[in-house]
Parts: structure tokens; sequence; C-alpha cells
């Protein structure tokens, strides 16, 4: 099956700073989605993203599908951006979706 | 259009018992998928039922069963539970067609503790 890798596993970012998330996967997807974990657990939606580029205010996101990566930027990151950071891929709609380990970050005041 | 809604979001239970949860996807959304998470971990994929079928299954023993009705709603249900077993158990919602616009939503989870 396809295997999914995020970098780093931690971060810790004093507030202000900018940020870069990766997410690898080992072979084509039709399908791309990055959440972010709440301490409360709940995951919310980020990013609908199998190809090219998307901003939503200071979150942006490039997927370059023939490279097999994504990218998460996170600029003048605030505390309320601590939590884990997923992406999740899926090919056809007879497989599973499947998830990144994802990267907890931690923004200090 | 409202979210999806998982009930109850807090349970506890004690071992050898058994336990059902349950999701409502979003209007519209035919597939419901449900994962687990323990602490520490990933989200760890249980099974996916698409119009009624279970379409997909993750590497669960047999005392993970689920399935869905007619509605689109989707009960899970663990039996003799384990101390193991205490985690947060997430349900998605999707309309399950084309993966290239099936985007899922989650969910805020039900929290299980195992006594």
């Amino acid at each position: 099956g396809i295997q999914v890798e995020q970098s780093p596993p931690d971060l810790i970012l004093q507030e202000g700073a900018n940020s870069t998330l990766r997410c690898n996967f080992s072979d084509s997807v039709n399908n791309l989605q990055w959440f972010h974990q709440n301490p409360w657990g709940q995951l919310i939606n980020l990013f609908y993203i199998p190809s090219g580029t998307k901003q939503n205010g200071r979150l942006s996101a490039t997927t370059v599908a023939t490279e097999r990566y994504s990218l998460l930027y996170i600029s003048s990151s605030q505390t309320t951006d601590s939590g884990v950071y997923f992406c999740a891929v899926l090919k056809t709609s007879y497989d599973k979706v499947i998830f990144g380990p994802g990267t907890s970050l931690s923004v200090i005041p | 259009k409202a979210g999806v809604t998982q009930t109850p979001r807090y349970l506890i239970k004690t071992r050898g018992q058994q336990v059902t949860l349950s999701c409502s996807p979003i209007s519209g959304h035919r597939s419901v998928s449900w994962y687990q998470q323990t602490p520490g971990q990933g989200l760890q994929f249980l099974f996916e039922y698409f119009s009624e079928t279970q379409r997909n299954k993750g590497n669960f023993p047999g005392r993970f069963s689920g399935r869905q009705f007619s509605n689109s709603r989707s009960e899970m249900n663990v039996s003799t539970l384990e101390l193991g077993d205490s985690a947060l158990y997430l349900c998605a919602s999707s309309l399950g067609g084309d993966p290239r616009v099936n985007e899922q939503f989650f969910g805020p989870g039900t929290r299980l503790t195992v006594l």
C-alpha cells in the first residue's frame, strides 16, 4: 500500500515565526488533504489539495503530484496553531485513506 | 449544513463489556469511515462503509464491527472490551464516489475509557 511520511515529527516555534511541514507519499494519489488536530482531538480540514497551490489566510499548501510530495506553510504562527498536523492521501475510491504519522507543532509566546 | 455528529462524546466502560458508538454523516454523504486514535499514536483505520456495505477494513480483531443504515448513519460496536481499547474514536464522512472529489470531514470523536 501507499506509504506516507511527514517531517519534521516535532516542531517548536516562537510566536510569529514561519514554518514548512512536508508530506511525502510513495505512489500517485487522486486525493490529498491536510488536517489540524486541536488539543481537544477535533480534526479540522485545512486543505483539500491533490495538486497545485491554495491559500487560506496565514496558511498555504502546495502539492507537486508528479514528485509525490505536499508542503504546508504556516506564516506568522500563533499559539492557536499548536496541535498535530496530518496529511492524508487516497488513491481510488476502493482504497482506504492513508494518514501520515503527523507533525506535532507547539507555538510558544 | 450540519457537520458530522458523534454520540456519545464520552464513555466509561469496564473490561468485558460491550459498547456501541454512533455517527451521523453530513447530509448527502454516503461514506462513513471509523478510526481509532490512542495517545501518542496516529489514526488507525478501522473500516469504511459506503451505501450500507463495508468497502474497506483495517487490521483490527473481530471484536470490532460496524454497520451502516439506509440513511447513511453508522454505528460501530466493540465487544468484550479490553483496557487497550481506551481511545478516541473518530468518524469521518465523505461523498464516497470519485476520489478526486472525495473530501473527508470528521466528527468531534467519542472518547472511550475502559477501566
